[in-house]
């Protein structure tokens, strides 16, 4: 069974810019999250998708949005970027959420420069 | 505001010995998660408690609910369980929605 994929890996990003990263769940699995990792921060909850609905959010400001699909491939992007969303993006999926395990892609690397 | 903080942030051992990794919170919860993080981002998921014990091969996780303390311990240790291990809690929001809030992570290396 395939694990997450998300693509690109490694993206370079101008400031203003805006990027849309992707992320491919286990085949099965409807629950997308999304998490932010940085050096200062740590890992931080952006958002969690279900079934095409977006069920949490973190504490992220609107420039920061989400939306999944109805195979629960899921996209987030980030407008007008600044420096500070340099950072490691990953998802996790999991068959229906929470008490079901996630399991986490390998992250898209995004230097903001 | 749900604080998880760790202890210790950093952890150098000999391999063989036994690593204590604490984790305490400062909301009610309806689930911890140790995580473990190799060099290059990978993340993966070691356990996933609401109460008492479990164990996976050499690696055991506690938890104490009243005191709001979870302890990850490696026996035995090696050098391939250097990473930076993280514990994660889900605030007791009564649903099935996944909202994690973590804490800063301890870097582990173990010496040959």
């Amino acid at each position: 069974k395939a694990g997450v994929t998300q693509t690109p890996r490694y993206l370079i990003k101008t400031r203003g810019q805006q990027v849309t990263l992707s992320c491919s769940p286990i085949s099965g699995h409807r629950s997308v999250s999304w998490y932010q990792q940085t050096p200062g921060q740590g890992l931080q909850f952006l958002f969690e998708y279900f079934s095409e609905t977006q069920r949490n959010k973190g504490n992220f400001p609107g420039r920061f949005s989400g939306r999944q699909f109805s195979n629960s491939r899921s996209e987030m992007n980030v407008s007008t970027l600044e420096l500070g969303d340099s950072a490691l993006y990953l998802c996790a999926s999991s068959l229906l959420g929470t008490p079901y395990e996630q399991y986490f892609g390998p992250g898209t690397r995004l230097t903001v420069t | 505001k749900n604080e998880v903080e760790q202890s210790p942030q950093n952890l150098t051992a000999q391999e063989g010995e036994f690593i204590t990794i604490n984790c305490s919170y400062s909301v009610g919860i309806s689930a911890l998660h140790w995580l473990q993080q190799h060099p290059g981002g990978g993340i993966v998921s070691l356990f996933m408690l609401s109460s008492g014990k479990k164990k996976h091969g050499r690696l055991i996780a506690t938890i104490n609910i009243q005191e709001k303390h979870s302890s990850l311990h490696i026996t035995a240790s090696h050098p391939r369980d250097s990473a930076v291990y993280i514990c994660a809690v889900e605030a007791d929001s009564g649903g099935s929605n996944y909202k994690l809030t973590f804490g800063k992570g301890t870097l582990l290396t173990v010496n040959p």
